[in-house]
């Protein structure tokens, strides 16, 4: 069955450090990646997406490239900021799904000032 | 444009009891799923509504049970509570169809804590 893996957590950064935070994935056909961020108390927000190979999604600093030929799509913020505290979540979603969510066991990243 | 709203926030109840939960969707979404998702760990999908009917499910028991209403709000239903429902629940609305690559959106959860 499809599954998501990422790196474990927690990832602890100074400000302006750069961060990444790997994902792998195994899906049996070809499916939509996403990243989700969840701030302490509140749900998932949508971060960034890519819908087919080379695809690069990008918001707010945050950019991650579907890597077909590796099966990843890592996550890279070049300068971090304390607002950047969260959970992180990476997920896919098979064509004809409906647009269900296999997600990731989620990645907390700490940034201190 | 009103995003997805959950309630309660917050409920507490102990084993064997029942509980309901509610979602309104987003405007303009017609379907909605439903995660768990248990403390450290990321949601786990439970099952999702489109048009009234169940289009899907996850590895869940029967006693979670699901309506949507023709507004497209959703409940989510649990029977015989166990200590391991104690989760987050979240629901999440999209424009669906089943080539969607629409993504989901996401209310704040209701924390469920069972006693």
């Amino acid at each position: 069955g499809d599954s998501v893996t990422q790196m474990e957590g927690p990832v602890t950064l100074s400000e302006e450090a750069f961060l990444t935070i790997n994902c792998t994935y195994t899906a049996t056909g070809y499916p939509s990646l996403f990243w989700y961020v969840q701030y302490p108390g509140e749900g998932l927000q949508l971060l960034l997406k890519a819908t087919k190979a080379d695809d690069k999604g990008s918001n707010k600093g945050f950019e991650a490239t579907y890597r077909k030929e590796t099966t990843s799509f890592h996550l890279e913020k070049g300068s971090v900021q304390v607002s950047d505290s969260a959970v992180y979540f990476c997920a896919l979603s098979e064509p004809d799904s409906w647009g269900k969510l296999q997600f990731g066991a989620g990645t907390q990243v700490v940034v201190t000032p | 444009e009103t995003g997805v709203t959950q309630s309660p926030t917050h409920l507490i109840k102990t084993r064997g009891q029942q509980v309901t939960l509610r979602c309104s969707s987003q405007s303009g979404h017609n379907t909605v799923s439903w995660y768990q998702q248990a403390l450290g760990q990321g949601p786990q999908f439970i099952f999702q509504y489109y048009r009234e009917e169940e289009n899907g499910r996850g590895n869940f028991p029967p006693r979670f049970s699901g309506l949507q209403f023709p507004n497209y709000s959703s409940e989510l239903n649990v029977n015989a509570l166990e200590l391991d429902d104690s989760a987050l629940y979240l629901c999440a609305s999209s424009l669906g169809g089943a080539e969607s690559n629409q993504p989901q959106h996401f209310g704040d959860g209701t924390r469920l804590s069972i006693l």
